[in-house]
């Protein structure tokens, strides 16, 4: 089946560690996304990526880093300094955005600093 | 910078009724987005109206788009318990790619 798929769906970091959060998408879709939600929040921007090698920052990228190597992958890195990790990550991928095209989204992981 | 404004934050009606949000946005579009996300879950996409087009129905939804007051809305006829989630608004931010959300409105719909 088409799809995007984040794992793990639960993650715990201890504080001073980075975790990788994973995002795979078998959907061909040129763009990725990484958005943070805090709880009865909306959604902020990390990163995006349009193509392959190539990203860009969102609203809320400090303390946070991204690789785009694959079309398929856009994993997404909570470093050390990320003061308040503990949030709700999801990953999307859409064909272009300006094109009209709608987002689709994994189901996300909740990361817990412990 | 959050793009887009939902309004109302917060909005509990009984089952049957319908249900208006509304979503305000800064900058130029080329497109607009409604998306629905139950609790703990990813957004599942509704509908998405581009800035010619004035409204679009899918189903029980209905969105209307007014690009010179910036702002859209969302009605939902005949509600039904299952409708109980959040929705936001997405924009694409004129000529880039990325995708900017609102806040959302959370909706419970009363039995």
């Amino acid at each position: 089946d088409g799809g995007i798929t984040q794992s793990p769906k639960y993650l715990f970091r201890k504080e001073g560690q980075n975790v990788t959060l994973s995002c795979e998408q078998n959907l061909n879709h040129d763009a990725m996304y990484w958005y943070r939600q805090d709880p009865g929040q909306g959604l902020r921007l990390i990163y995006y990526s349009q193509i392959v090698n190539d990203f860009q920052k969102g609203d809320i990228a400090e303390g946070y880093s991204v690789s785009r190597e694959k079309k398929e992958s856009f994993p997404l890195t909570v470093t050390s300094a990320q003061k308040n990790p503990t949030a709700f990550y999801l990953c999307a991928s859409s064909i272009l955005a300006a094109s009209g095209t709608e987002a689709f989204f994994g189901q996300g992981t909740r990361l817990t600093v412990v | 910078s959050q793009q887009g404004e939902e309004d109302p934050q917060a909005l509990s009606i009984q089952e049957g009724e319908n249900a208006t949000m509304n979503c305000s946005y800064k900058t130029s579009i080329n497109n607009l987005q409604w998306y629905r996300q139950n609790s703990g879950r990813g957004l599942v996409h509704l509908i998405l109206i581009r800035s010619n087009e004035r409204e679009k129905h899918s189903g029980r939804l209905r969105v209307t788009l007014d690009t010179s007051k910036k702002s859209s809305s969302l009605l939902i006829t005949a509600s039904r318990a299952a409708d109980t989630a959040s929705y936001f608004c997405a924009t694409d931010v004129g000529g880039d790619d990325k995708i900017i959300f609102g806040k959302g409105t959370r909706l419970h719909i009363l039995p």
